[in-house]
């Protein structure tokens, strides 16, 4: 099992609807939630953060977290072309002995189509 | 101008010649990273530095060296390239919060291809 894992996509939706975005984890100990948005042949930039369970809102962004079921869920309202990109899920977990981990998922293609 | 560089941004070398990629930064972060990015495969880790003097391991070093010649400065070397190296290198920085690190910032990546 992957340590973080999410549907490759592509993901296609029409321009103005809502985009959602899944991501698993195996660690339970995980402590640190965040989604970053890559176009393609560029870097990864941080959309959101999130720590505790709940939902995170920003702008059209949603961060979801459910601990207990080890899940993250993006959620992207009012989709627009400009979202259009991959979107990496990545999980920090800290040891007992202060070693920490972030482990980057593979990423969804997310297509809105106009 | 941009708070995290890397240099090259392109690079196509030949098996077993020696690589270096350099990566600097403004922000004033402890804590430096360099990842590789390969289709499918994701963001993997290869070195990270939490300070000048200190240097770890990721889960892919195999292969790599780096040096970390001050706070804003942190290079990756591939001693003798092989072709299976060929992929996007990001560099990033953090700060560090309350014992742990803070967001990652990334540099723009390298593209390195060795034939």
């Amino acid at each position: 099992q992957k340590e973080v894992e999410q549907n490759s996509g592509p993901l296609s939706v029409p321009e103005g609807a809502i985009a959602s975005l899944n991501c698993t984890y195996s660690d339970r100990g995980s402590q640190s939630f965040f989604w970053y948005r890559q176009y393609s042949g560029k870097s990864p930039e941080l959309i959101m953060s999130i720590y505790s369970n709940g939902d995170k809102e920003d702008g059209r962004f949603t961060a979801q977290l459910n601990k207990a079921s080890q899940y993250v869920s993006l959620l992207i309202r009012d989709s627009q072309p400009s979202d259009s990109a991959t979107y990496l899920c990545a999980v920090r977990v800290i040891s007992n002995f202060g070693n920490e981990k972030l482990t980057f998922g593979t990423g969804t293609r997310l297509t809105i189509i106009p | 101008d941009a708070d995290v560089t890397q240099t090259p941004r392109n690079r196509i070398t030949k098996t077993g010649k020696r690589i270096m990629l350099e990566c600097s930064q403004t922000k004033g972060h402890d804590r430096m990273y360099w990842y590789r990015q390969d289709p499918g495969l994701g963001l993997r880790l290869i070195y990270y530095s939490f300070d000048v003097k200190d240097i770890n391991k990721g889960e892919i070093s195999d292969g790599y060296s780096v040096s970390r010649q001050a706070q804003a400065k942190f290079s990756l070397s591939l001693e003798s390239a092989i072709p299976n190296q060929t992929a996007l290198y990001f560099c990033a920085t953090s700060e560090e919060l309350a014992g742990v690190s803070d967001t990652q910032y990334f540099g723009p990546g390298t593209r390195l291809t060795v034939l």
